[in-house]
């Protein structure tokens, strides 16, 4: 989706430092969403947003932050607690219409360690 | 805790045939049940999705079709084409469109010429 910016497409992280995704949205959409997508495997919820200024842990929040200044934007920083960072990360959203609507995600970034 | 299961984990089928994915969530609540095809190093993109007061659904080659009593949902996709091979997932979401969607573990669906 045109809607959904995921920054950069490519990151590499060295020992010891933190980084910082970017995800921004211009579908006006309340609900953020940030998963974490190893080789061969499903999507897993890092952390969700349903408003500004509110977050959830998901699944694996470990050695992940983020933070919801803006309703277009939800970046995630992956912390140097995090050991295995290795993974294709995707951010998503939706709005909250009448029932449930579908996630719309972003192209990725790509995370690897030097 | 909520979860889903999908299976097969591969499938491969001859060009012009049917392809079958089904998953099983454990949650009673859940209401809404989305699948998203994603092609190598891209976005999962929605091809079809259903509501938990709909037993069936379909959008020309694809269909979807669930069962809230045996809590498991199937997508079918016909006359299979080269550009259907990809990782299909399922998911299942209860409450209000904000609340966390469960994925399962994915299907990577390649056909044969």
């Amino acid at each position: 989706d045109g809607g959904i910016t995921q920054s950069p497409k490519y990151l590499f992280r060295k020992e010891g430092q933190n980084v910082t995704l970017s995800c921004e949205q211009n579908l006006n959409h309340d609900a953020m969403y940030w998963y974490r997508q190893d080789p061969g495997q499903g999507l897993r919820l890092i952390y969700y947003s349903q408003i500004v200024n509110d977050f959830q842990k998901g699944d694996i929040a470990e050695g992940y932050s983020v933070s919801r200044e803006k309703k277009e934007s939800f970046p995630l920083t992956v912390t140097s607690a995090q050991k295995n960072p290795t993974a294709f990360y995707l951010c998503a959203s939706s709005s909250q219409g009448l029932g449930n609507q579908p996630q719309h995600f972003g192209d990725g970034t790509r995370l690897s360690i030097l | 805790g909520e979860n889903v299961e999908q299976h097969p984990s591969t499938l491969s089928v001859q060009e012009g045939d049917s392809a079958v994915i089904k998953c099983t969530y454990s949650d009673s609540a859940s209401n809404y049940f989305p699948w998203y095809k994603q092609e190598l190093g891209k976005r999962p993109q929605l091809i079809i999705d259903i509501r938990s007061n709909v037993g069936e659904k379909k959008d020309q080659r694809i269909a979807v079709t669930l069962n809230k009593t045996a809590k498991h949902f199937s997508l079918h996709i016909t006359e299979t084409q080269p550009e259907d091979s990809a990782v299909y997932f399922c998911a299942a979401q209860k409450g209000g469109s904000a609340s966390k969607i469960i994925f399962g573990s994915g299907t990577r669906l390649s056909i044969r010429p």
